[in-house]
């Protein structure tokens, strides 16, 4: 099941900041964070791990709630570059017997998008 | 360079012919995946394979089959049997066993006509 994402859209103006929310119905182990470009391949911004380890772009930062099962993507002093659909990719937890290791299995979110305007 | 390349970026085929859509990666990646784009839908996982000769259903298998028989190669077979098959492709490639950055191919789109 995808996790749900919110706002569906965000237009902002140079300078200002954004959050966007990333909800999962499942147990995580990971919450990647990618962008996407009109036609373009999604790139990779933030990885968060169970545990509390963070992989990641140094502009952007993001947070993990593993109880609540939701990540937060913040977005600072946004760019006209920043412009584009945010997807979070979310990764459960592997089952039997070394549950709580990874899985490898994506699945990602509706998307965000995002505009900045000069 | 090392990266991940998708082929054809434009395909059209007739409806009721089966298509492959091919995956190529030389970052010696273990993990492969194929995703399905459609406008407000998000990125819909079809299948996806952590080593050799082994793949797991995604959540929108149905109508779709891959074979996983090197591990730089993970073409997708789109069959007459998807009902709806115009979309923007996918692929994808990371590392295992944890949690990784995933690199994307550039994309196929399909339109069946």
């Amino acid at each position: 099941q995808q996790p749900v994402q919110s706002p569906q859209a965000v237009i902002l103006r140079e300078g200002e900041d954004a959050v966007i929310n990333c909800s999962s119905s499942k147990a995580l182990y990971s919450v990647h964070w990618y962008r996407q470009k009109h036609g373009e391949a999604p790139v990779f911004l933030m990885i968060l791990l169970k545990g509390g380890e963070q992989k990641g772009h140094e502009k952007i930062s993001a947070s993990f709630n593993e109880k609540k099962q939701q990540s937060s993507l913040y977005l600072t002093a946004s760019q006209l570059s920043y412009s584009g659909t945010y997807f979070c990719g979310t990764e459960p937890p592997r089952d039997g017997p070394i549950y709580g290791g990874a899985t490898n299995k994506l699945i990602f979110g509706t998307g965000t998008l995002l505009a900045v305007q000069p | 360079d090392g990266g991940i390349t998708q082929s054809p970026k434009y395909l059209f085929r007739k409806e009721g012919q089966n298509v492959t859509l091919s995956c190529e990666q030389n970052l010696n990646h273990d993990a492969m995946y194929w995703y399905r784009q459609d406008p407000g839908q998000g990125l819909r996982l079809i299948y996806y394979s952590q080593i050799v000769n082994d793949f797991q259903k995604g959540d929108i298998a149905e109508g779709y089959s891959v074979s996983r028989e090197k591990k730089e190669s993970f073409p997708l077979t789109v069959t007459s049997a998807q009902k709806n098959p115009t979309a923007f492709y996918l692929c994808a490639s990371s590392i295992v066993p944890q949690g990784a950055e995933a690199f994307f191919g550039q994309g196929t789109r399909l339109t069946v006509v």
